[in-house]
């Protein structure tokens, strides 16, 4: 079945420095990817759509600038958190849709955390 | 997205029916329902999704109300790693991105 690889699942950096979150979709191709924050024993929250060959659209209140996708291929997107704070510490899942299967499948999600 | 609402947990006996409510009044016409689940830690799982008619699939049923406001997951025989938070969607088809609510926090028992 479809399959959307996220790597690291784990990382944990320090304050200030970046740190880039990988989203494969393994079996298909995806012109489009989304990536989303859940905070603990919260819901997932929607920060931007990543468009391949374009720049990405980000959800209201989210800096384009701390959070850099770049959606370079059709197969690989990828978010880099820059200069990062305690604050940013979240679960980062990434979704993508295989044209040929129903609903759409999500990574495995990345657990940051910024110390 | 329409919005939804759904309770905040729910128990359900090991081996028993396990039914999740979903109210989504506002729902439009062109607008689809879709259930996910999320297993501690992991990324969502697409689990099914309707328009009007009931769909049923290896991993569940949906019952969807005639004027459409309502709908119901059924796990026809729940497991422990049926344990999970249930999130209930709605959305255009072709409509990429998925705003999520707060769901519901399944806890099957033994």
């Amino acid at each position: 079945g479809a399959v959307v690889s996220q790597h690291p699942s784990r990382v944990i950096c320090k304050s200030g420095t970046s740190v880039k979150i990988e989203c494969r979709s393994l079996d298909f191709q995806a012109t489009t990817m989304f990536w989303y924050r859940q905070f603990p024993k919260q819901s997932l929250m929607l920060m931007a759509t990543s468009n391949e060959g374009s720049k990405a659209t980000y959800e209201q209140g989210v800096e384009k600038d701390k959070f850099l996708i770049n959606h370079a291929s059709l197969t690989l997107s990828t978010l880099t958190v820059t200069s990062a704070h305690p604050e940013d510490s979240s679960f980062y899942i990434c979704s993508a849709r295989d044209p040929s299967r129903y609903g759409y499948t999500f990574g495995s999600g990345t657990r940051l955390t910024v110390v | 997205d329409a919005k939804t609402t759904q309770p905040t947990s729910m128990d359900c006996a090991e081996g028993r029916a396990a039914n999740l409510p979903c109210n989504h009044s506002t729902i439009s016409g062109n607008e689809y329902v879709y259930w996910y689940r999320q297993i501690h830690s992991q990324g969502p799982q697409y689990i099914i999704h309707g328009l009007k008619n009931n769909e049923t699939n290896e991993m569940a049923s949906l019952i969807i109300t005639e004027d459409r406001k309502s709908s119901t997951l059924i796990l026809p025989h729940a497991t422990l790693r049926d344990t999970a938070v249930y999130y209930c969607i709605v959305r255009v088809e072709s409509a990429g991105k998925s705003t999520f609510g707060d769901g519901t926090t399944l806890t099957v028992k033994p």
